[in-house]
């Protein structure tokens, strides 16, 4: 089993759709857990960090799942310019480094 | 502005020479990182360093080297040693290792 398994899609969905993508994650001792946003050719770019809580930040929802050991983002009313590639990053315990996942593929339609 | 600089932004090397690239940040971060990235692959890490004067191996250290000879600069060079070096590479620093990281713009490096 993969560290950190994303789907990779591609997902295709209208303006104003609601998408959701899931990560999971292999190691238990996880600590943080992230998501990033990498435009095609472009820098990775820091989207949310996810707490156990959840966290929202506008349209976008996080939340995390230690029993069953993933993590999620939620997008509401998708617009075009959120088409992009959304990568799960996990810190793996105790030696703080991070697992990147391969990214899920996004692309909002007009 | 604050941010993390890399060049070039593409670069081209021939058969049995080092390259050198570029990353220089003035966010005053401790920690920094080198990373490849291959089409369809997720992110891997090749070296870092959390502080001056010190750095340690990442997954694929092999046919690469760095020096941390001041706070603001890890330059990455890729060897002779290095079969395969054409990928995009991505710098990125951040406060206390392991945790948010900002990344420079990337520089993709090619074969002649």
């Amino acid at each position: 089993r993969k560290e950190v398994e994303q789907d990779p899609g591609p997902f295709n969905v209208p303006e104003g759709a609601t998408v959701a993508f899931n990560c999971t994650y292999s190691n238990s001792a996880s600590q943080s857990f992230f998501w990033y946003r990498q435009d095609c050719r472009k820098e990775p770019k820091l989207l949310m960090s996810v707490y156990s809580s959840g966290n929202e930040d506008g349209r976008f929802t996080a939340q995390l799942n230690r029993a069953s050991q993933y993590i999620s983002l939620l997008i509401r009313d998708s617009k075009l310019s959120d088409s992009a590639t959304y990568l799960c990053v996990v810190n793996a315990g105790n030696n703080r480094k991070l697992i990147w996942g391969l990214g899920t593929s996004l692309a909002v339609n007009p | 502005d604050g941010g993390i600089t890399q060049s070039p932004k593409y670069l081209f090397r021939k058969e049995g020479q080092n390259v050198t690239l570029s990353c220089e940040q003035n966010l005053n971060h401790d920690a920094m990182y080198w990373y490849r990235q291959d089409p369809g692959q997720g992110l891997r890490l090749i070296y870092y360093s959390q502080i001056v004067n010190d750095f340690q191996k990442g997954d694929i250290a092999e046919g690469y080297s760095v020096s941390r000879e001041k706070k603001e600069s890890f330059p990455l060079t890729v060897t002779s040693a290095q079969k395969n070096p054409t990928a995009f590479y991505l710098c990125a620093s951040s406060m206390t290792g392991g945790e948010k990281l900002f990344f420079g713009s990337g520089t993709q490096l090619s074969v002649l």
